[in-house]
């Protein structure tokens, strides 16, 4: 079993839409929970960060952490082409290693 | 500007001929880290370093050195590169203090050994 695991898609969803993307980690003692965008040939980017059950909202995007069921999930109000990109899952123990996921490809579709 | 600073940006080298790619970062972060991102495969950590003078192996060291003389610089050396480690690099740097910060990104350098 991979240590993150996300579906590596493409998720295709129609502009306005709600995209929503899922991460599931094997560590019970992970921490911290990041999603990161990825542009094609860019560099991952930080948009949500996350450590406590429940929800946290910035903005169009909302991530969501269930530690009991190891997913964290990240959902995008209203999607935009502008949103189509690569969306990494990285989860931090207590050791400060970050995993990374493989990444969802999100394509959005005007 | 805060910033993680890669170069080259692209590279062509052919086997065996020792290279260096290097980073920076102004943001006074005391943990760099260097990835290395393959189709299929995400992001894989090659070496960290917690601080000056403190580095360590990630998931995939082999045919890798690094060093950390200074806070700012985490340079990563192929002393004898091979196609197999023709790939996607990326430095990061993060500020222990402060994890909600995450990792800032390097814009990475796309290397072809041939």
């Amino acid at each position: 079993q991979k240590e993150v695991e996300q579906n590596s898609g493409p998720l295709s969803v129609p502009e306005g839409a709600i995209a929503s993307l899922n991460c599931t980690y094997s560590d019970r003692g992970s921490q911290s929970f990041f999603w990161y965008r990825q542009y094609s040939g860019k560099s991952p980017e930080l948009i949500m960060f996350i450590y406590s059950n429940g929800d946290k909202e910035d903005g169009r995007f909302t991530a969501q952490l269930n530690k009991a069921s190891q997913y964290v999930s990240l959902l995008i109000r209203d999607s935009q082409p502008s949103d189509s990109a690569t969306y990494l899952c990285a989860v931090v123990g207590g050791t400060y290693k970050y995993i990374f996921g493989t990444g969802t490809r999100l394509k959005v579709l005007a | 500007e805060a910033q993680v600073t890669q170069n080259p940006r692209y590279l062509i080298t052919v086997t065996g001929k020792k290279l260096t790619v290097t980073c920076s970062q102004n943001m006074n972060h005391e943990y760099m880290s260097w990835y290395r991102q393959d189709p299929g495969l995400g992001l894989r950590q090659i070496y960290y370093s917690m601080n000056v003078e403190v580095t360590d192996k990630g998931d995939v060291p082999e045919g890798y050195k690094v060093s950390r003389k200074e806070k700012r610089n985490f340079p990563l050396i192929l002393e004898s590169p091979s196609p197999n480690q023709t790939s996607l690099y990326f430095c990061a740097s993060s500020l222990f203090t402060d994890r909600r910060l995450g990792y800032t990104f390097g814009s990475g350098t796309r290397l072809t050994v041939v």
